[in-house]
């Protein structure tokens, strides 16, 4: 069965750090583009980032260029997120999604408030 | 970055059709723009119903075909069911970059 499952949300202060996961199975991940999308409570969805197969291209939206990265470790099957600078406007559910977007992950909400 | 418009909110009838689009501020919508049409109920992820265009996955009901329609990528839902009713967000990509539409509630009534 394709799986992808995020880990690692959670509550933190503005301006502090988090780094989200997201283990894939079921697929061979080393051939798979990668995406991030989150979804602010009660709103619609922002794509935020995604990377190529082997990590040599990597997009981001504007709103998270230079304190979001995304990267991946195709031995481990993962994907992550590693976000700075974090501000109560980061809050919101993140997704990561294989190409295509097929499938979905369950999602990891991440709260940014003092 | 480019701004994704669709209608906020649209009503169909049982058995019905609707047609949901999506348009891009930087002119038409192309092929090239890979359209993604995502259906999404409250409290659940979303689910992929259409890719690049007018493809769609295993799971993705008949009833359900995208399009490009006047400059935009259309969604069109032939013989609403009950169970339609859902938020239908797109996606497109510009040059790698994602973009997601603003989100359209369909209500089934």
């Amino acid at each position: 069965e394709v799986q992808l499952v995020e880990s690692g949300g959670g509550l933190v202060q503005p301006g502090g750090s988090l780094r989200l996961s997201c283990a894939a199975s079921g697929f061979t991940f080393s051939n798979s583009w990668m995406n991030w999308v989150r979804q602010p409570p009660g709103r619609g969805l922002e794509w935020v980032a995604n990377i190529k197969h082997d990590g040599s291209e990597r997009y981001y939206v504007d709103s998270v260029e230079g304190r979001f990265t995304i990267s991946r470790d195709n031995a481990k099957n993962s994907l992550y997120l590693q976000m700075n600078s974090l501000r109560a406007e980061d809050t919101a559910v993140y997704y990561c999604a294989r190409e295509k977007f097929n499938p979905w992950g369950q999602g990891t909400l991440v709260t940014v408030s003092s | 970055q480019a701004v994704v418009t669709q209608e906020p909110s649209l009503t169909v009838s049982p058995g019905g059709t609707v047609t949901l689009t999506c348009g891009s501020s930087t002119g038409a919508v192309t092929s090239g723009h890979y359209p993604y049409w995502f259906q999404q109920k409250p409290g659940q992820a979303p689910r992929t119903l259409i890719y690049d265009t007018s493809n769609k996955h295993s799971w993705t009901p008949a009833r359900f075909s995208g399009s490009l329609l006047g400059g935009k990528a259309a969604l069109t839902l032939s013989g609403a069911q009950p169970e339609d009713e859902a938020e239908y967000h797109c996606l497109l990509s510009y040059s790698g970059v994602g973009v997601f539409g603003g989100g359209t509630k369909l209500t089934v009534l």
